[in-house]
């Protein structure tokens, strides 16, 4: 079955500890997105990416980095510039530039500090 | 950027009761999006509907694009309705998309 698949659904970070946190797809979707959700809040945009090697800051990126090297992968680093990193973290896809088309996304991660 | 309201934040209900939650947004849209959100944070899709009626069981939503607002309706609710639930509109040329800040469910036997 297609989906989103993100990992670990829990991690502890050490103070100024770098973590990575993993997000694949099988849905062939062009475009993959990260958000951030605090608990009672909604969510917010870190970063997305609407093609492979190119990916553009949401609302709230500072102290968070990313990559896509390939079409099925976004993995997002939570540096130790990120001074509250405590959070729930989703991962999304969805058809991209082919036209707008409903996001997908996965069981999330939560983050917590040690 | 466009704004999405979501009302009431708050709604409790007696199992078997109906409810309507309202979306509101800023800016016209050609497509908006309902999600729940579970206990366990899992964000499943309820419907994607730029414009008119859809139905999925007990659960239909319309949007009205062109008075910018889109309407969740729930029949019969029972305890596993409880959760979050949001909606979604395109922002940013249609690369992005802006959440609302939710309501939030609570079913009660």
């Amino acid at each position: 079955d297609g989906g989103i698949t993100q990992s670990p659904k829990y991690l502890f970070r050490k103070e100024g500890q770098n973590v990575t946190l993993s997000c694949e797809q099988n849905l062939n979707h062009d475009a993959m997105y990260w958000y951030r959700q605090d608990p009672g809040q909604g969510l917010r945009l870190i970063y997305y990416s609407q093609i492979v090697n190119d990916f553009q800051k949401g609302d709230i990126a500072e102290g968070y980095s990313v990559s896509r090297e390939k079409k099925e992968s976004f993995p997002l680093t939570v540096t130790s510039a990120q001074k509250n990193p405590t959070a729930f973290y989703l991962c999304a896809s969805n058809g991209g530039m082919r036209g707008h088309q409903p996001q997908h996304f996965g069981d999330g991660t939560r983050l917590s500090i040690l | 950027g466009i704004q999405v309201e979501q009302s009431p934040p708050d709604l409790i209900l007696q199992e078997g009761a109906n409810s309507t939650l309202r979306c509101n947004f800023s800016d016209s849209v050609n497509n908006l999006q309902w999600f729940h959100q579970n206990p366990w944070g899992q964000l499943i899709n309820l419907f994607y509907i730029p414009s008119g009626t859809k139905q999925n069981g007990r659960l239909s939503a319309t949007t009205v694009a062109t008075e910018r607002y889109s309407l969740l309706y729930i029949s019969s609710s029972q305890t596993t309705d409880s959760g979050v639930y949001f909606c979604a509109a395109p922002s940013g040329g249609y690369q992005k998309v802006t959440f609302g800040t939710g309501t939030k469910l609570q079913v009660i036997p």
